[in-house]
């Protein structure tokens, strides 16, 4: 079955600085996708940012962006520029790409603080 | 992507009792998926839905406890029986993306139980 590490219970940044939140996973799959999505404190889960395994180029979605290692099976998510509204739960998820299993595997999380 | 939301936002039961949450879409989906979040945790699967057949659990999770509707393409529910204490939870309803993008989940904004 598959699974996914988030390493870091708790984070912090300065506004405006940059911060890498790590994410690894492991699968004997080779075709699958990877996600991070983030919950506000009370608020919705929404979706940061995807990325399709078999695609070498990592995604970036405006200050967010991933950086894909597919063989160390790491996935991390680098926030640039963090502005406060960015504090939030940030979840790493994976999704096989084989039909019939379309669940979300979660980690754990991650606590990001954004200190101004 | 589609728009989800959820009844009741949040709830405050009896042990004994049941709850039933509501998730309605916006655009007509084929799969639901039903998640659960305890306290300070990760999201859980507790079950697929597909319109017309019965619901997938998954393992930990049965019928008698959560059972799930899912009369049409916009709308399921679960049901949350027998409450005790240990089943206040957030509870979360999600639905594939449109078109292309069916890998990638977007969620409801959840319903806070707590169970006295």
């Amino acid at each position: 079955a598959q699974t996914v590490t988030q390493s870091q219970p708790e984070m912090s940044v300065q506004e405006a600085e940059t911060v890498t939140l790590s994410c690894t996973y492991d699968t004997s799959e080779s075709d699958y996708y990877l996600f991070w999505y983030k919950q506000p404190p009370s608020r919705q889960m929404i979706l940061v940012i995807r990325q399709e395994a078999y695609k070498q180029q990592n995604a970036t979605e405006n200050r967010f962006s991933v950086n894909f290692q597919k063989a160390a099976k790491s996935f991390s998510l680098k926030i640039s520029d963090s502005q406060l509204g960015d504090a939030a739960m940030y979840f790493c998820a994976y999704r096989t790409s084989q039909g019939g299993s379309e669940k979300l595997v979660f980690g754990k999380g991650t606590k990001l603080t954004v200190n101004p | 992507s589609a728009v989800i939301s959820q009844k009741p936002s949040r709830d405050i039961c009896q042990r004994g009792t049941s709850l039933t949450i509501q998730c309605q879409v916006d655009s007509q989906v084929t799969m639901m998926f039903w998640y659960r979040q305890q306290p300070g945790q990760s999201l859980t699967l507790i079950a697929t839905a597909n319109q017309g057949s019965e619901a997938t659990y998954e393992s930990g999770f049965v019928i008698d406890k959560f059972p799930i509707s899912r009369p049409n393409l916009t709308f399921s529910t679960l049901t949350v029986s027998n409450l005790s204490p240990e089943d206040s939870s957030i509870y979360l309803c999600s639905v594939e993306g449109n078109r292309g993008h069916e890998e990638t989940q977007y969620f409801g904004p959840g319903t806070r139980l707590l169970v006295l």
